[in-house]
């Protein structure tokens, strides 16, 4: 089954403890980002990715890293959280070809406390 | 600047009754155009996209959305509501050929019996 994977799906974690989302998906696509939602603010992307080896920035990438080793999976590591990251997060990917439809992950709740 | 705006945060309509979600986006080239739905708990799905072509655009579940360049709008129509239907819905807009799709606040639509 295609399908975008996320973990973990929830955390609560303390200010400045370093943690990291997984996101792997098994669609073979090029293309991966990262967003959050905020009511009323709807999604803001995070960082997404090109390829591997090939990332820039989004929308809020401040208090965020990525990294893209691997075709499959994309990372996003919070090297210091802070109750403003608390957030739900969310992994999408797509081909790069044509216009496709992103592919999104069941998401990931983050409560910094 | 790309920009999308859902003027309605809630959208309430009775099953069985047409139910309109309203989009209206600002782009600098010709856009393309997306619908995703986010029911509880979930990552946000593909319901349907504009690139080119009929203005008409139909798309899972029995729903469309009609493109009009002239007013700038993307509104999601459905013919018949459903209380399944009710969910968080998503505008989004994407530059052509940037791979950065900006998302709207999204609305809520509740389908009551």
């Amino acid at each position: 089954e295609a399908q975008v994977t996320q973990n973990p799906r929830y955390l609560i974690t303390v200010t400045g403890k370093k943690l990291t989302v997984t996101c792997s998906q098994n669609m073979n696509h090029e293309y991966m980002s990262w967003y959050r939602q905020d009511p009323g603010l709807g999604l803001r992307q995070i960082y997404y990715s090109m390829n591997v080896e090939v990332t820039d920035k989004g929308d809020v990438p401040e208090g965020y890293k990525v990294s893209r080793k691997e075709k499959r999976n994309f990372p996003l590591i919070l090297e210091s959280p802070s109750p403003n990251q608390t957030s739900l997060y969310f992994c999408a990917s797509r081909n790069l070809e044509g216009t496709g439809e992103l592919f999104f992950g069941e998401g990931s709740r983050l409560t910094v406390l | 600047a790309q920009s999308v705006a859902q003027p309605e945060d809630q959208v309430n309509v009775a099953e069985g009754n047409p139910l309109t979600v309203k989009c209206t986006y600002s782009v600098s080239g010709n856009p393309y155009l997306f619908w995703y739905v986010q029911y509880p708990n979930r990552g946000l799905q593909f319901l349907l996209k504009y690139i080119t072509g009929d203005n008409l655009v139909k798309g899972s579940y029995g729903f469309e959305a009609e493109f009009n360049k002239s007013q700038t709008s993307f509104h999601l129509k459905k013919p018949s509501a459903l209380v399944s239907d009710s969910a968080l819905y998503f505008c989004a807009v994407e530059d052509g050929g940037y791979n950065k799709l900006i998302f709207g606040a999204g609305t809520r639509l509740a389908v009551h019996p």
